[in-house]
């Protein structure tokens, strides 16, 4: 079946970087784009921006512009986002979810949660 | 863009009929999409492109509008339908969200 798996739950300090990876299975990687959505605790959904697994590109909501970073490695069917300059309001739930028709997504990652402590 | 959905919270009994409101800061045409979220769960796909039902979502839920008013409907709520719902507008970067629907239970 269509499945996107994603990374444990990390820690991070502020100031750092996280790598939250991706992985989708049952379809064609390449086939559909990847968005990314966070959620903070108790909050609602925030897009961050969408990848084209099949060339790379990306495009990148301007709030997260300069700090986020979303590639790709299609010979393990694989998408990941690059967050830098963590600060505690960046602790949050990650999805990588499937762009479906009307680019509306209809599967998701079972989120990362991403928690940024000191 | 920014999307206000009405109401943030709402009481309703199995059996009602609810509906949630959508509304765009701009046009939208019909780059809408709903979602539920049940607690400690990603989002699932009802709706897009305003009004079409995603393949295996119950025929209770329906989505209308167009430009910038949308409205979900769900009738005759079952126990499952208890969640927070959300919208998004698919037209303009960067794609929003409403801030959620929470459907309780009364």
């Amino acid at each position: 079946q269509v499945q996107l798996v994603q990374s444990g739950a990390d820690v991070k300090k502020p100031g750092a970087s996280v790598k939250v990876s991706c992985k989708a299975s049952g379809y064609t990687f390449i086939g559909y784009y990847l968005h990314w959505v966070r959620q903070a605790p108790g909050q609602g959904l925030e897009w961050m921006g969408w990848i084209n697994p099949n060339t790379g590109d990306t495009n990148y909501a301007q709030d997260f512009q300069g700090r986020v970073t979303m590639t790709r490695d299609t010979s393990i069917s694989t998408a990941y986002m690059e967050l830098s300059s963590l600060t505690s309001v960046d602790t949050a739930v990650y999805y990588c979810a499937r762009v479906y028709r009307y680019s509306s997504v209809d599967v998701w990652g079972q989120g990362t949660t991403v928690t940024v402590s000191s | 863009i920014q999307l206000t959905q009405s109401p943030s919270s709402l009481s309703a009994s199995v059996g009602d009929r609810v509906t949630i409101t959508c509304r765009a800061s701009q046009g939208i045409s019909g780059y809408l999409a709903w979602y539920q979220q049940k607690p400690g769960k990603a989002p699932n796909l009802l709706i897009y492109a305003a009004s079409t039902l995603q393949s295996g979502v119950p025929s209770r839920f329906s989505g209308s509008g167009s430009g910038t008013d949308f409205t979900l409907t769900i009738t005759s709520l079952q126990p499952e339908d208890f969640a927070t719902y959300y919208c998004q507008q698919l037209n303009t970067y960067p794609y929003t969200f409403g801030q959620g629907t929470k459907l309780e239970i009364k």
